[in-house]
């Protein structure tokens, strides 16, 4: 299965400001996803990222709030914009490798905003 | 709209004996079924599987058993150990469309006493 580099492992961030996160694949991937789990919740799905085209964002997620790059098969990055408290959060990043059961994920970028 | 529940936050096992993590689904087009497993500062790591077509499915010391009538599938291991010890996710997907993303329940967390 494919192995995922996600970082930053860990921010505490200022209300406003914007992180971006990175991931990394060892291989080439056509779909990678990004997911988000609030505290007690469970993992959301934030969009689809296909490269070279824009990303596919489900309900509830826009593209100025969480705007997504994929310049390549190898790489993604995720954007939290003009954050705050609440968006706290676990964000995972995750690559399709041999149909529905190959889902890898990264090690996940526990985000805090204060 | 929870479609993938899992309604005990929390479970603990004498080390040897079973641990039965249950999961509840409500889409009907739900075709494969998932359990993943994370530790702290980890991603969720792929467990097993079970496609609609099987009711059970076994790997080692972890079987899977689907009851589709009742929208119910469980996670066995037998015996526990206390490197069991981590949040289980239950995840399902269908075949086309908006059912192919995984949708993840809240998540178990097992732990396994020595």
């Amino acid at each position: 299965s494919a192995v995922i580099s996600q970082k930053p492992s860990r921010d505490i961030c200022q209300r406003g400001t914007s992180l971006t996160i990175q991931c990394q694949v060892d291989s080439q991937v056509t779909m990678m996803f990004w997911y988000r789990q609030q505290p007690g919740q469970s993992l959301t799905l934030i969009a689809t990222a296909n490269q070279g085209s824009e990303a596919t964002y489900e309900s509830g997620f826009v593209i100025d709030k969480f705007p997504i790059s994929r310049p390549n098969l190898t790489f993604s990055t995720l954007t939290v914009s003009n954050m705050s408290p609440e968006d706290s959060s676990i964000y995972l990043c995750s690559v399709n490798g041999r149909g529905h059961y190959g889902y890898t994920f990264g090690s996940g970028t526990r985000l805090t905003v204060v | 709209d929870q479609q993938v529940k899992q309604n005990s936050p929390s479970l603990s096992v004498q080390e040897g004996r079973i641990s039965i993590l249950n999961c509840d689904y409500t889409n009907s087009m739900f075709d494969y079924f998932l359990w993943y497993k994370k530790y702290p500062a980890e991603g969720p790591t792929f467990l097993i599987s079970i496609s609609s077509i099987k009711d059970k499915n076994e790997d080692g010391r972890f079987t899977v058993f689907l009851n589709k009538s009742a929208k119910h599938l469980s996670l066995h291991i037998v015996p526990s150990q206390p490197g069991d010890s981590a949040v289980y996710f239950c995840a399902a997907s269908g075949i086309t469309g908006a059912n192919s993303k995984l949708t993840f329940g809240k998540g178990i967390t097992l732990s396994v006493r020595p």
